[in-house]
């Protein structure tokens, strides 16, 4: 029973425009999530994170959007530069389970020149 | 300032073998985390520590699987004897303490493919 689930397993945007990587859940109880990111042949890097309590944080060109009710967020990078091109990672971390994360799939962002 | 560190990066062996991956720590972090990638099942935990202490083994496939963290500054993994279906990459990971905003950093990876 996947709890996070990324449906989107690639995406492909023009360098320039906005990048949108979703992620849903079922956990109620989840009380962060983070995005992060991963080159081939490295290990994930954190991105950006938001408390269950906010709807939107910013850093940068990167914004992360949670909608507690839908049980979905999302991450918006804009404008989206090859350099973005890796694999994308949502994780949740839930308090009842010692604050541990449960990870997306990820999805493949490949950014156009 | 050095991030966590696996090793081997790679490592392939034969069927029946033991294998050990190896981690260090951010130094100042308090909590390890060990993590398998595959196709099939993406990133999964299979064990973490807190203060050189397991606190959840429950990822850990099979009894096969065996994990260490005798210092602050260095952890292992051990499979043994390995199968096929150990292929995977395998990270490490740190953070100063388990709190929910506390981001997790990794390794690099250790690539392992049994044969």
């Amino acid at each position: 029973d996947q709890q996070v689930k990324q449906n989107s397993p690639s995406l492909s945007v023009q360098e320039g425009r906005i990048s949108i990587l979703n992620c849903d859940y079922t956990n109620s109880m989840f009380d962060y999530f983070l995005w992060y990111k991963k080159y081939p042949a490295e290990g994930p890097t954190f991105l950006i994170s938001i408390s269950s309590i906010k709807d939107k944080n910013e850093d940068g060109r990167f914004t992360v959007f949670l909608n507690k009710s839908a049980k979905h967020l999302s991450l918006h990078i804009v404008p989206s530069q090859p350099g973005d091109s890796a694999v994308y990672f949502c994780a949740a971390s839930d308090p009842g389970a010692g604050n541990m994360l449960t990870f997306g799939g990820g999805t493949r962002l490949m950014v156009k020149p | 300032d050095a991030g966590v560190i696996q090793s081997p990066r790679h490592e392939v062996t034969e069927m029946g073998q033991e294998v050990t991956l190896r981690c260090k720590p951010i130094s100042g972090h308090n909590s390890l985390f060990w993590y398998r990638q595959t196709m099939m099942r993406g990133l999964e935990l299979l064990i973490y520590f807190n203060n050189n202490v397991p606190i959840d083994d429950s990822g850990m496939p099979e009894d096969r699987f065996s994990a260490k963290m005798p210092n602050a500054s260095f952890s292992t993994l051990k499979i043994q004897p390995s199968e096929p279906r150990d292929s995977a990459v395998y990270f490490c990971a740190s953070s100063e303490r388990i709190v929910g905003n506390q981001p997790q950093h990794f390794g690099d990876g250790t690539r392992l493919s049994i044969l």
